[in-house]
């Protein structure tokens, strides 16, 4: 079965610091897709990147960049240069199709806060 | 959220009574959910719906039912609500091979 492991529950940090997100997860599949969401204090989730299995590039946006390992069963995220608006939970998941179907599985969460 | 319109945003429930939880899409896609989240366990899935008509079950369906008569709306309803389903409910659809997933904006159910 599929399973996301988010092993920090909150980091806190000042700003200005780099901070990394980390995630491992487990499939037995092949093909699988793997995302970033972000959860501010007004609760929406905010979509953050997408990954499918087979393209292990690096991916840089702005101040966030993710490193997915297949040999590690990781995809972690960094925050650079920190800032207050970055406080918030992040959550990893992973996509699998199972008998048909996808269904996306959460880490559970990790709290980042951001201190001035 | 664009495309997916969940209601109520707030309820809360005596124990016992039940109550339906809405979800529409206007994305014309197939897949839909219904996740919980509560606090340290991060979105668990209750329910979910391949297709119009079929629903099969999530990691924690107890306690709940799913609807989905038609491609548009994926209901979840709690018929004996419980204090244990307090928790905030999201609404989720996604189209073809785990390209996107658009979730509403969550229920917030206090059941006292």
């Amino acid at each position: 079965a599929q399973k996301v492991t988010q092993a920090q529950t909150e980091i806190s940090v000042v700003e200005k610091e780099d901070v990394t997100l980390d995630c491992v997860y487990e499939t037995r599949d092949t093909t699988y897709y793997l995302f970033w969401y972000k959860q501010p204090p007004s609760g929406e989730l905010v979509f953050l990147i997408r990954r499918n299995s087979f393209d292990e590039q690096n991916e840089i946006s702005g101040r966030y960049s993710w490193n997915f390992q297949k040999s590690t069963s990781s995809f972690n995220f960094t925050i650079t240069a920190s800032q207050v608006v970055d406080s918030a939970v992040y959550f990893c998941a992973l996509s699998e199709n199972q008998g048909g179907s996808e269904k996306l599985v959460f880490g559970k969460g990790m709290k980042l806060t951001v201190n001035p | 959220n664009a495309g997916v319109t969940q209601t109520p945003k707030f309820q809360v429930l005596k124990t016992g009574q039940s109550m339906t939880l809405q979800c529409a899409q206007d994305m014309n896609h197939n897949s839909m959910y219904w996740y919980r989240q509560d606090p340290g366990m991060g979105l668990r899935l209750i329910y979910y719906s391949a297709s119009e008509g079929t629903t099969d079950k999530g990691e924690v369906p107890n306690g709940y039912n799913v609807s989905r008569l038609n491609k548009r709306e994926f209901s979840l309803r709690l018929e004996s609500a419980a204090p244990s389903q307090t928790s905030v409910y999201f609404c989720a659809l996604n189209g073809r091979g785990g390209w996107g997933y658009t979730f509403g904006s969550g229920t917030r159910l206090t059941v006292v």
